[in-house]
C-alpha cells in the first residue's frame, strides 16, 4: 500500500484567507483525488488531480475556489481559497495505482475557518 | 447522479456478535468494491475490497458478499470487538470508469463490551 503524507494535519484560518494543503506519496501513482468530508458526513469528491494538466472538477466545485496542482506522479496540492466558515471540513487526498488498484487515503487535513 | 445507498446509518452490537452493513449501488463501472474503516480524527483505511467476478471474499473476521444481479454488497464482521467501533463506508466505482469512487453515507458501529 502507498504511504500518503498530508500537510498540515490541521489548521485554523481566518475567513477570506487561503490555505494550501500538500499531499506527498512515497511511490508513483496513476491517480490522485481530493475529497471533502464535512463533520459527520460521507466523502465527497472535489476533483481528480491530473499530472501536468488542469484538474477535473466534480459538479459543484470550481477551479477558482479549489485550485489544484499536480506537478509529478507523487505530489499534489489543493488550495482552499477565500475561505468562509462553510469550508470547515476535513480534506483528504486519495491515490490509486495503475490498473485501478486499491484506493488509499491520507490522514486528512482538518480545517476550521473562523 | 450516481448514488450508493448504505444502511443502517448506525448499529449497536454486543461483543462477539455479528455486524452486518449493506450497500446498494446504481449503474457503475466494474472495477472493485471496497469497504473503508474510519476512526475519529483519522483518514479512511481500506478494510477489504472485492472484485465483481467473485461473490464473496473473506479476510479474517471480515467478509464481503457481492450480489451483482441485485446490485448489492455487504460487509459482515464476525465476533465483533469493541475495537471495531468506528464508522464504515462502502464505495462503488463511478460509471465513468475513470477510477473515481462514489461513497455510501457511512455506518457508525458501536460494539458494546
Amino acid at each position: 500500500s502507498a504511504v500518503i503524507s498530508q500537510k498540515p494535519s490541521r489548521d485554523i484560518c481566518q475567513r477570506g484567507t487561503s490555505l494550501t494543503i500538500q499531499c506527498q506519496v512515497d511511490s508513483q501513482v496513476t491517480m490522485m483525488f481530493w475529497y471533502r468530508q464535512q463533520p459527520g458526513q460521507s466523502l465527497t469528491l472535489i476533483a481528480t488531480a491530473n499530472q501536468g494538466s488542469e484538474a477535473t472538477y466534480e459538479s459543484g466545485f470550481v477551479i477558482d475556489k479549489f485550485p489544484i496542482s499536480r506537478p509529478n506522479l507523487t505530489f499534489s496540492t489543493l488550495t482552499v481559497s477565500n475561505m468562509s466558515p462553510e469550508d470547515s471540513s476535513i480534506y483528504l487526498c486519495s491515490v490509486r495505482g495503475q490498473g485501478y488498484t486499491e484506493a488509499f487515503f491520507g490522514q486528512g487535513t482538518r480545517l476550521t475557518v473562523v | 447522479q450516481q448514488q450508493v445507498k448504505q444502511s443502517p446509518q448506525s448499529l449497536i452490537v454486543q461483543k462477539g456478535g455479528i455486524s452486518i452493513i449493506n450497500c446498494a449501488y446504481e449503474n457503475t463501472a466494474f472495477d472493485y468494491f471496497p469497504w473503508y474503516q474510519q476512526f475519529p480524527g483519522k483518514g479512511p483505511a481500506l478494510l477489504i475490497a472485492i472484485r465483481p467476478d467473485v461473490s464473496e471474499k473473506k479476510e479474517g473476521r471480515f467478509t464481503i458478499s457481492f450480489n451483482k444481479s441485485a446490485k448489492q454488497f455487504s460487509l459482515h464482521i464476525m465476533d465483533s470487538q469493541p475495537g471495531d467501533s468506528a464508522t464504515y463506508f462502502c464505495a462503488a466505482p463511478d460509471i465513468s470508469n475513470t477510477g473515481k469512487l462514489i461513497f455510501g453515507q457511512g455506518t457508525t458501529l458501536q460494539v458494546k463490551p
